[in-house]
């Protein structure tokens, strides 16, 4: 059974600061997928990495894949109060189904 | 393009009855996965459907069961509900061939009572 954990299970910032959040396994997987989550909805796909060493930016996110395709981690830059939601990490083999990770709930004080 | 919907959106339901839960994907979109979400086990995933066949099975009791139909639609059933069975469930949908990208929809809060 492959498992991500992801790490810290909760974080609790102010407004311009600065934070990672971090995904781990012990497989290795093709492809990666970060998700935010907001109460009462589903699941939004925020970026997919699928290179080793993989850097992505998507305006203040930073996500980037490990080289050897077992972790990742996600950089936010200046936090908002507007990106707090519950961050997953996803992780696939080839076309078979995702594992999503324990998740981060992410709280922004303003 | 209209996104992934679902119905209902919540349920009551009390032990032992039986529920099924309904979701239509986004217009081209061939595959339908459904997922369990609950605080304490995360987001689980249940099965995934492509062109009518169960493709992908997760590691539930066969009292979870699914279909998927012609237009891509799919219904998820739970039969003799527990109280465990309480959560958001959601579907997913992808276009298969363009990687694992998933679309969700917003859930169906179920609470068995």
């Amino acid at each position: 059974t492959q498992l991500l954990e992801q790490s810290p299970q909760f974080l609790s910032i102010q407004e311009g600061e600065n934070l990672t959040v971090y995904c781990n396994s012990s497989s290795v997987f093709s492809s990666l997928q970060w998700y935010r989550q907001e109460p009462g909805e589903g699941p939004v796909l925020l970026v997919t990495v699928v290179t080793g060493g993989e850097v992505k930016k998507l305006k203040r996110l930073t996500f980037q894949f490990g080289d050897a395709r077992k972790d990742s981690s996600l950089h936010i830059t200046a936090a908002q109060p507007g990106d707090t939601g519950l961050y997953l990490c996803a992780g696939a083999f080839g076309n078979e189904k995702l594992t999503f990770g324990t998740g981060t709930r992410l709280t922004i004080i303003p | 393009k209209a996104g992934v919907t679902q119905t209902p959106r919540y349920l009551i339901k009390t032990r032992g009855q039986q529920v099924t839960l309904s979701c239509s994907p986004i217009s081209g979109h061939r595959s339908v996965s459904w997922y369990q979400q609950t605080p304490g086990q995360g987001l689980q995933f249940l099965f995934e459907y492509f062109s009518e066949t169960q493709r992908n099975k997760g590691n539930f009791p066969g009292r979870f069961s699914g279909r998927q139909f012609s237009n891509s639609r799919s219904e998820m059933n739970v039969s003799t509900l527990e109280l465990g069975d309480s959560a958001l469930y959601l579907c997913a949908s992808r276009f298969t061939g363009q990687g694992n990208e998933q679309f969700f929809g917003p859930g169906t809060r179920l609470t068995v009572l």
